[in-house]
């Protein structure tokens, strides 16, 4: 199983769309979440932190169910400018912090 | 604000040959990391430093691999003989405290092997 999964996508929603992504992590001992955004060959920005109580940041929900080892964010009202790749970030249970990618799911929002 | 920079933004190289990919940290962060991103891939981890020595490194980060803070500014990466598989984006990336989560990240070295 792979450490991080995301579905890659691509995700083609209209402008003013809700669209939701899903990630799921391997390592039950992870403390810390995140999804990243990631523009063509650059690189990855910090989108928000996901805590287990869910957080909301803007147009931005993200939720996390440790339970069943599982990430969301869901954005509302899609902008153009929301087309990227969001990639769910984990960080591995060492002390190092050293952080753990998935693939990245691809969004494009069209007019 | 305060931000990590990366030089070169693109280094093209001849297979065998060494490079040296250069950070400047944000000042006042005591952890610093490389992670590269092949094409199309995922971002993966290489190695971490923290107070002037390697805390964790990769099976990726071999012993063609090093990494240097010679003079407390800059955080360097060094490649003593290119393979056309380290062809990737390098990414830099340092963070304040062992507590702290978020990591900064640099813009970049896109390193080309031919």
């Amino acid at each position: 199983r792979k450490e991080v999964e995301q579905d890659p996508g691509p995700f083609n929603v209209p402008e003013g769309a809700t669209v939701a992504f899903n990630c799921t992590y391997s390592n039950s001992a992870s403390q810390s979440f995140f999804w990243y955004r990631q523009d063509c060959r650059k690189e990855p920005k910090l989108l928000m932190s996901v805590y287990s109580s869910g957080n909301e940041d803007g147009r931005f929900t993200a939720q996390l169910n440790r339970a069943s080892q599982y990430i969301s964010l869901l954005i509302r009202d899609s902008k153009l400018s929301d087309s990227a790749t969001y990639l769910c970030v984990v960080n591995a249970p060492s002390n190092t912090g050293k952080l753990i990618f998935g693939q990245g799911t691809t969004l494009q929002v069209k007019p | 604000e305060p931000e990590v920079t990366q030089t070169p933004s693109h280094q093209v190289t001849q297979m065998g040959q060494e490079v040296i990919l250069r950070c400047v940290p944000i000042s006042n962060h005591l952890y610093f990391y490389w992670y590269r991103q092949i094409l199309g891939q995922k971002v993966e981890f290489l190695v971490s430093f923290y107070n002037n020595e390697i805390s964790e490194k990769s099976e990726i980060f071999d012993d063609q691999f090093s990494v240097e803070r010679p003079d407390g500014s800059n955080f360097t990466l060094k490649i003593r003989s290119t393979k056309l598989e380290d062809s990737a984006m390098y990414f830099c990336a340092s963070k304040t405290s062992y507590s702290t989560d978020t990591q900064y990240f640099g813009p970049g070295t896109r390193l080309t092997v031919l």
